[in-house]
């Protein structure tokens, strides 16, 4: 079993719509989580950290639920500009700085 | 300004080849890494250096050399190169900070390798 699995989709959603993906992880010592965004030909770029009690940027929620090992990103009011992939990725305890990405879940935003 | 900046962009050469991939990083980091993105996308570390020491070494090839003349610098070289070395590496830095895991990885912008 992979470490972190993701849905690679891709979600084609109309603007404005509500989407959420999930992952869902292995290690359930695992220490961290976070959401990555890579655009296209792009390198990653850290969106957002997820914290036990959940958290909320703007249009985004991510959420975390260690009884089912998964974390979650909700994104509301799709933009155009959010069409990426979104890697979900996290921390294993003790492992010295070692992230561990999953493969991605692509979005595609549409008019 | 670039922060984490990896030369070159595209290196297209033949199989049997040595090159090398240079990154350096402005941020003041003190924690730098290399990853792998492959055809599928999976993005995989293959070393990380904390100050100028190695402190991970995942299952690469040892064709694969990593150098850190400095913890501002990390540069990849690669000898005898194969047809599966094809990818995207990614250089990336974090700042470690003692007794938290929120470090985020500030990447540069990939070098496309292809082996031909």
């Amino acid at each position: 079993r992979k470490e972190v699995e993701q849905d690679p989709g891709p979600f084609n959603v109309p603007e404005g719509a509500t989407v959420a993906f999930n992952c869902t992880y292995s290690n359930s010592a695992s220490q961290s989580f976070f959401w990555y965004r890579q655009d296209c030909r792009k390198e990653p770029k850290l969106l957002m950290s997820v914290y036990s009690s959940g958290n909320e940027d703007g249009r985004f929620t991510a959420q975390l639920n260690r009884a089912s090992q998964y974390i979650s990103l909700l994104i509301r009011d799709s933009k155009l500009s959010d069409s990426a992939t979104y890697l979900c990725v996290m921390l294993p305890t003790g492992t010295a700085s070692k992230l561990t990405f999953g493969t991605g879940t692509r979005l595609q935003v549409t008019l | 300004d670039t922060a984490v900046s990896q030369t070159p962009k595209y290196l297209v050469t033949q199989m049997g080849n040595d090159k090398s991939i240079k990154c350096e990083q402005n941020l003041g980091h003190d924690t730098m890494y290399w990853y792998k993105q492959d055809s599928k996308k999976f993005l995989k570390i293959m070393f990380s250096y904390n100050n100028k020491e190695l402190i991970i070494n995942e299952t690469v090839p040892n064709r694969f050399s990593p150098k850190s003349p400095d913890k501002a610098h990390l540069n990849l070289h690669i000898n005898s190169l194969e047809l599966g070395d094809s990818a995207v590496y990614f250089c990336a830095s974090s700042q470690e900070v003692e007794g938290t895991y929120n470090s985020p990885l500030h990447f540069g912008n990939g070098t496309r390798l292809t082996v031909t």
